[in-house]
């Protein structure tokens, strides 16, 4: 079966600091990986999206930057946190072909402080 | 523009007292519509995916439905359990990957 990890599970950061958070995916090959956010009174804001190494889509222009340096692994990073940046941070997978949902991880709580 | 709105935003109920969530949705063309659990500070857990007006999938108490504006959650008899935040989205024909949320129903039941 596949297990979709995210990490850290919680981040207090100051504004002004780097920041890095990790997807990984397991029991799956080629998946395309999802960044998501969400914001308190919000829906999930689609951040980017692979379908493959090295492959990143943006969808929202910001802060944020998106790395996918091995098959199963997403990267979320950021150079320089500000405090719009706090939130819940979700990765999900999806299969290449075949089906549409999507599945979430266990996200990563992040706060600028 | 693409826009999923759930309704209503917070509800309230008796065990064992059903009654249904709403998603309505204006796409410009409808690729699928999905259903999310969500327990307080966990990521979503996939529930349904519907594709056409007329569709209906079941999960225990809970049954999705959708016609060409909106679709429906209704869950029969609820448990304690069954309080989390239900949430629904909708994946559009031109974008293979992008779905778009809706901000939420949170349910609560209370024995």
């Amino acid at each position: 079966s596949q297990t979709i990890h995210q990490w850290p599970a919680t981040l207090v950061q100051p504004v002004g600091s780097p920041l890095s958070l990790e997807c990984t995916v397991e029991g799956t090959s080629n998946p395309n990986l999802y960044w998501y956010r969400q914001a308190a009174g919000r829906g999930l804001q689609l951040l980017f999206y692979s379908v493959g190494i090295g492959q990143i889509s943006s969808e929202v222009p910001q802060n944020l930057s998106a790395s996918r340096p091995q098959d199963r692994q997403f990267i979320l990073s950021s150079k320089k946190l500000l405090l719009s940046d706090s939130g819940f941070y979700l990765c999900a997978w999806k299969r290449l072909a075949g089906v549409d949902e999507q599945f979430f991880g266990p996200g990563t709580r992040l706060t600028v402080l | 523009e693409d826009q999923v709105t759930q309704s209503p935003e917070a509800l309230r109920l008796q065990e064992g007292e059903s009654s249904s969530l709403n998603c309505s949705y204006t796409v410009s063309g409808l690729r699928g519509l999905f259903w999310y659990r969500q327990d307080p500070g966990k990521g979503p857990e996939f529930l349904f995916t519907l594709y056409s007006a007329g569709e209906e999938k079941e999960k225990e108490r809970l049954k999705a439905t959708l016609t060409k504006k909106e679709s429906f959650l209704h869950i029969t008899a609820p448990k304690p359990e069954d309080s989390a935040t239900y949430l629904c989205a909708v994946q559009a024909n031109y974008n293979t990957d992008k779905l778009i949320f809706g901000t939420g129903t949170r349910l609560q039941v209370f024995p």
